[in-house]
Formats: structure tokens, C-alpha cells, sequence
């Protein structure tokens, strides 16, 4: 079967650095995606890794390692804002299109001032 | 539009009533996605659309459940006789090939 794995909720300060881990059990692997959702919002797209590494954008940086079945995104100098669900989906290989995106359940996360 | 429009954002349907859900996607986003999404949970796969045409709808989790795009852009999703186990946020998604999905708000369903 497929699996995802998250934190079911996470508390940080405003200013500081949260890491968000994400684990998977899947049958195939063709890139992961996180993507951010705010309460009564739609999911909007943060980052992309396909291969193993770093991938830094602003505040947010997003790690692989496929080895592992593992990533994480980290979110720096925390606003209030950043208060919101984060979602981690695997695309499955071989399946073009998105058609096959896993979705974990999101991690909610709470930033207190 | 420059996002994916859902509409309506609320809807309210009596057990056993038949609804309507629209979803517009970006113009020219080939790829159109149907994702079920109960509270505090991640977002479940229902059917695809390329086009107009339906090339994956076994997450349809019953044959109440019928989504057509007949030219291609709007599609929608029809639920036929709602039981209070629809009751979830139905979220609309489109992209061109395999780039990230742009989500819809989405459409709250309760079924009373």
C-alpha cells in the first residue's frame, strides 16, 4: 500500500525556525511536493524535489532524500501567517500528469507570538 | 479568471437531494482533478479529466458520483442522491502536464 506519514500538529514562536517532517512508504517515487493551506483555503503550491538535496525559496526550504523515504520543510523567521495546514504528496512513478499524487493528512501548525 | 474558480464556495443539500458542484480551471490547464477532503484530513483523489476526456475515476467512491467536462475547461461534479457521508470540501485542481497543481477554494458540502 501507499503511505504518508506527518506530525499531526506542530507549535512554534513567532521568529523562529520549524522543521515539518514527512516520511513515505510508496510504491513508486516521481518527486514529492509540499503545499501550504490556510483554514476555508485552497492548497497552494510551496516546493518541488524530485532529486535528493536542498531546495531553498525565501523563507522556505524543502529536503529529500529518497533513500530514506524522507523530507521535510523547514520555514524560517515565522510569521503569524505561516499558521496553516502544511500538506506533503508523493507522486507515484510512472503516473504522468499528477494523476497519481499521495496526500499525507497535513500537519497543523501553530505559530503563537 | 487567473485561478481556479469553485462555485458555489457553500452548499446546503437535504438527504437524498441532487447536487451541482462547478469548477472552472485556469485557461488552458489541460489537467483537471477532483479531490474529495473530509476535516483535518488530506485531500482524496476522485476522477481526472485531459480534455474532455475522463481517463481516471476510481476514486468516485460510489456510482452516485458523476463528473463530466464536456468541452474541455468547466467541469463539474454531480453527486445524485447525498447521504450525510458526502458531506466534506469538494476541491477543484488544474495544471498543464506535470506542473503543480493550482487548487479552487473549493465547495463546503453539507448534507443535512
Amino acid at each position: 500500500g501507499q503511505n504518508i506519514d506527518q506530525p499531526t500538529e506542530m507549535t512554534a514562536t513567532e521568529g523562529a525556525i520549524v522543521q515539518i517532517n514527512c516520511t513515505y512508504q510508496t510504491s513508486g517515487f516521481n518527486g514529492l511536493f509540499w503545499y501550504q493551506q490556510h483554514a476555508g483555503e485552497a492548497p497552494t503550491f510551496l516546493s518541488y524535489n524530485v532529486l535528493d538535496g536542498l531546495e531553498e525559496k525565501g523563507r522556505f526550504s524543502s529536503f529529500l532524500s529518497r533513500s530514506k523515504g524522507y523530507s521535510y520543510l523547514l520555514l524560517k523567521e515565522l510569521q503569524m501567517k505561516d499558521s496553516a495546514s502544511y500538506l506533503c504528496a508523493v507522486r507515484l512513478q510512472g503516473a504522468g500528469n499528477n494523476r497519481k499524487l499521495i496526500w499525507g493528512l497535513g500537519t497543523s501548525l501553530a505559530v503563537n507570538p | 479568471g487567473a485561478g481556479v474558480s469553485q462555485s458555489p464556495r457553500y452548499k446546503v443539500a437535504k438527504r437524498g437531494q441532487d447536487v451541482a458542484l462547478r469548477c472552472d480551471p485556469i485557461s488552458g490547464h489541460v489537467s483537471l482533478f477532483w479531490y474529495q477532503q473530509a476535516l483535518g484530513q488530506g485531500p482524496e483523489f476522485l476522477t481526472y479529466f485531459q480534455n474532455e476526456a475522463q481517463l481516471d475515476k476510481s476514486g468516485l467512491p460510489s456510482d452516485r458520483f458523476f463528473a463530466e467536462r464536456p468541452e474541455g475547461s468547466v467541469s463539474t461534479l454531480k453527486i445524485q442522491r447525498t447521504q450525510q457521508e458526502d458531506s466534506a470540501v469538494y476541491l477543484c485542481a488544474s495544471s498543464t502536464g506535470e506542473s503543480p497543481l493550482h487548487f479552487g477554494n473549493g465547495t463546503r458540502l453539507t448534507v443535512t
